[in-house]
Parts: structure tokens; C-alpha cells; sequence
């Protein structure tokens, strides 16, 4: 089973600044890594696929890079809305698929 | 518009049985893989298990820590899914979440999600 882990776990960022977030996996992926994000109360939604793609209806400021086993997401400027939990998750090898651990991105 | 509502949730004694329902419209559902991912009070996402579309034999994957406890079945004239879920321990409270597969017959990628269902093992 290939391990997620993510960086940090609790990131302070003001609104409109760029916000930075760290996946690694436990062994190389190639580019079959996709990030969600998770507000309060809610499912997970689809972000990024294929490291560094957009899902549907997704805004240009959220960008995904990365390929191995060393993953970033970024966002370019922090709205509002922006404010949640972001989770890698790896489907390179399966079953299972495995998500990392999670980093809130909160208000400094 | 794709819709995934999970049901079924609730409270349940330690090695008794609960089936969770996963209802769906809005896209040709016997064309899909669903998937079971839960989230325990305040922690990450694990994935329980898929079911992949009858076009791949509508075969079935679990995670280690539910295999042999928890089954995966679909209803394609009803656009339904079910996680039936025995001999429950309290390792098994979480909320269960329903995922679509994001094109047709994937199953490692989730697009649409269901609102989740809590379920709760306790005496």
C-alpha cells in the first residue's frame, strides 16, 4: 500500500496570498496524483488529476505540480472561499487507493 | 444534473448490521464504478471499497480493514448502490461517503460525491 503524506498539516495564510501545499508519496506515482478539497460539513471535491490538470469548473489560481513522489498544489491567491482541507490522494497503484492525511489552510 | 444521496445512517450496536443505500441520478448509472470512501469523526479519508460497472463484470474491492465484513452490490434498474456492513466495530464509526467514478468505468478517480450518511458503533 503506497503511503500519502502531507505538509504541513496546518497552514496560516492570509487572503490574497499564495498558499503552498507538500504531498509526498511512499513510492514514485508517475503523474496519478489528484488533490481535493474538503470545506466543513461537505464531500470532498475534485481539484486537480494527472498531478497538474483541472477538474471541471475548477479556477485558474488552483495549480498542481509535482510527478514521483514529491507533489505540490498551489494557490495563486487566497480567497475566502479557498479556506478548507486539502487531501492528496494517490491512484497509481490500487486497490486502495490512498489519501494523505490532509493540510487545513486557515486564516492568518 | 448528477445527485448521489447516501441513507441508511445511523446508530448501531458493536457486531450488529447496517446496509447504507446510494441513490443516483442525472447520468447513465449502469455505466459507472461507485466507490465507498468514509471519514471517521475529525480525521482523514479512507477508501472502503468499488464496484465496478457490468461492462467489467460489476466486480468487487475492499479495503483490508472491512474485507469480509462489508459487501458492495448495485441495482442498475434503480440507479442504487448499497454497502451492506456487518459485524460492526466501533473502528467502523464514520461518516460513509458514495462517489461516482469520473468517466465511465474508472474507479480510482471520484468526481461526484454524495453528502454522506453517519454511522455510529456504540453500546
Amino acid at each position: 500500500e503506497i503511503v500519502m503524506t502531507q505538509s504541513p498539516a496546518t497552514l496560516s495564510v492570509s487572503p490574497g496570498e499564495r498558499a503552498t501545499l507538500s504531498c509526498r508519496a511512499s513510492q514514485s506515482l508517475s503523474s496519478n496524483l489528484a488533490w481535493y478539497q474538503q470545506k466543513p460539513g461537505q464531500a470532498p471535491r475534485l481539484l486537480i488529476y494527472g498531478a497538474s490538470n483541472r477538474a471541471t469548473g475548477i479556477p485558474a489560481r488552483f495549480s498542481g505540480s509535482g510527478s514521483g513522489t514529491e507533489f505540490t498544489l498551489t494557490i495563486s491567491s487566497l480567497q475566502s472561499e479557498d479556506f478548507a482541507v486539502y487531501y492528496c490522494q494517490q491512484y497509481h497503484n490500487w486497490p486502495p487507493v490512498t489519501f494523505g492525511g490532509g493540510t487545513k489552510v486557515e486564516i492568518k | 444534473e448528477v445527485q448521489v444521496v447516501e441513507s441508511g445512517g445511523g446508530l448501531v450496536q458493536p457486531g450488529r448490521s447496517l446496509r447504507l443505500s446510494c441513490r443516483t441520478s442525472g447520468f447513465t448509472f449502469a455505466d459507472y464504478a461507485l466507490n465507498w470512501v468514509r471519514q471517521a469523526p475529525g480525521k482523514g479519508l479512507e477508501w472502503v471499497g468499488f464496484i465496478r460497472n457490468q461492462a467489467y463484470g460489476g466486480t468487487t474491492e475492499y479495503a483490508a480493514s472491512v474485507k469480509g465484513r462489508f459487501s458492495i452490490s448495485r441495482d442498475d434498474s434503480k440507479s442504487i448502490a448499497y454497502l451492506e456492513m456487518n459485524s460492526l466495530k466501533a473502528d467502523d464509526t464514520a461518516v460513509y461517503y458514495c462517489s461516482r467514478g469520473w468517466v465511465p468505468s474508472a474507479v480510482d478517480l471520484f468526481d461526484y460525491w454524495g453528502q454522506g450518511t453517519l454511522v455510529t458503533v456504540s453500546s
